[in-house]
């Protein structure tokens, strides 16, 4: 069974830093693309970030070029997304999806979130 | 970032049809990339519910079905049930952007 599961959320101030975690299990991780997407209180889904299978190749939304960095563990099953220079706009429920045929998302965890506030 | 136009909500008795359209660009669903669907119950993840246009995943109802032309996409539902009451998503590939776009989402309420 595919699971994925979040970490890493919590409140914290604009200008901080978070380090979101994703564990996988029940696949081979190392074969497939690995996405972030996040959804703000009450909004639609924006799609963040995505990382090819060797970590090659990283896409970003424009809103947090610069600010946030993907990054992945084939060894340890896992994905991350450093998320700095945090603002309000950041404030969302970050989820990790896995990326079938670099196309759509076909699992989802159930998501952390991340609010900015002070 | 743009996104793909959703109507923000369908209604419908049990039993009846909806369909959700949603609406890209040429250089998104009109480029050719494929269009896809979730379904998000109240206070859960997304799920995947249509694929590649009109493919439905393992254990997804044949009630629901797509479709897709020129820079558009839709959504239907057959035989409308109390628990398909939920937000819906398009998703497609945006070439302008390098990235992943999402529908502004709809909302099905059933009646």
């Amino acid at each position: 069974e595919v699971q994925l599961v979040e970490s890493g959320g919590g409140l914290v101030q604009p200008g901080s830093s978070l380090r979101l975690s994703c564990a996988a299990s029940g696949f081979t991780f190392s074969s497939y693309w690995m996405s972030w997407v996040r959804q703000a209180p009450g909004k639609g889904l924006e799609w963040v970030s995505n990382i090819k299978q060797d970590g090659s190749q990283k896409y970003y939304v424009d809103s947090v070029k610069g600010r946030f960095t993907i990054s992945r563990d084939n060894a340890k099953n896992s994905l991350h997304l450093q998320v700095n220079s945090l603002r309000a706009e950041d404030t969302a429920v970050y989820y990790c999806a896995r990326c079938f045929s670099a196309e759509h998302f076909d699992f989802w965890g159930q998501g952390t979130l991340v609010t900015v506030s002070s | 970032q743009s996104v793909l136009t959703q109507p923000p909500s369908v209604s419908e008795a049990p039993g009846q049809r909806v369909t959700i359209s949603c609406t890209g660009s040429s250089s998104d669903i009109g480029a050719g990339f494929a269009v896809h669907w979730y379904q998000q119950l109240p206070g859960t993840a997304p799920k995947l519910l249509i694929y590649s246009n009109n493919n439905r995943p393992s254990g997804v109802p044949d009630r629901f079905s797509g479709s897709k032309s020129g820079t558009s996409a839709s959504l239907a539902i057959t035989g409308l049930q109390a628990e398909d009451e939920a937000d819906y998503y398009c998703q497609s590939y945006d070439s302008s952007l390098s990235g992943y776009v999402f529908g502004t989402g709809t909302k099905v309420t059933v009646l």
